[in-house]
């Protein structure tokens, strides 16, 4: 079975532009969580999606923001960049909600 | 908000030896999970744990479930140079907060051959 698949893996992008980064699920997967990685502040929950509907949200600003398919799949946005949004973005998949989380290999952001 | 605290921050060891880290939180869990990560990559789940006390193996790790949900520990026995990486704990709960995973700070192993 393929893993969590995410694209782009690299990204560079100035400050101001928006940015759509994709995540398809391990098949059979209905949710999919949103992480953002950075050395300072490790591992932070962005979102949560099942059912195309967002069950969860981290404390970040509305600049970002997500979305689910009935595919599963799901994409996240950020708008207006700020330096401080370069980072790792990860994207996990598991197979109901309280199930265990599969991660992607991340698309690492740069902000210029 | 929930915090875990996870130790050592790091760890260098020598090949062959055995490694013990583990995450303490403030509040409870229902799932404890471990993962490593290697750099450029995204975090690969190690075990799952799902009730308290339990205690699970997967080759060469073990990994166990405290008994007050607060807390977890993971052991390497023999290490090797592949074990060099990064390992979280990541807590999750259940009710509304299910599908967000709070990780702890990571432990930094380095193994010398």
């Amino acid at each position: 079975k393929a893993g969590v698949t995410q694209t782009p893996r690299y990204l560079i992008k100035t400050r101001g532009q928006q940015v759509t980064l994709s995540c398809s699920p391990i098949s059979g997967h209905r949710s999919v969580s949103w992480y953002q990685q950075t050395p300072g502040q490790g591992l932070q929950f962005l979102f949560e999606y099942f059912s195309e509907t967002q069950r969860n949200k981290g404390n970040f600003p509305g600049r970002f923001s997500g979305r689910q398919f009935s595919n599963s799949r799901s994409e996240m946005n950020v708008s207006t960049l700020e330096l401080g949004d370069s980072a790792l973005y990860l994207c996990a998949s598991s197979l109901n909600r309280d199930h265990e989380q599969y991660f992607g290999p991340g698309t690492r952001l740069t902000v210029t | 908000g929930q915090q875990l605290n996870q130790s050592p921050q790091s760890m260098f060891i020598q090949e062959g030896e055995d490694v013990s880290m583990n995450c303490t939180s403030s509040s409870i869990f229902n799932t404890w999970l471990w993962y490593k990560q290697d750099p450029g990559e995204g975090p690969v789940l190690l075990i799952a744990l799902y009730k308290a006390g339990e205690l699970t193996s997967n080759g060469r790790l073990t990994a166990q479930f405290g008994i007050t949900r607060k807390d977890s520990f993971l052991n390497i026995s023999a290490s090797i140079p592949s074990d060099v990486g990064i390992y979280f704990c990541a807590g999750q709960d259940s009710g509304g907060s299910q599908g967000n995973l709070i990780f702890g700070k990571g432990t930094k192993l380095s193994v010398k051959p």
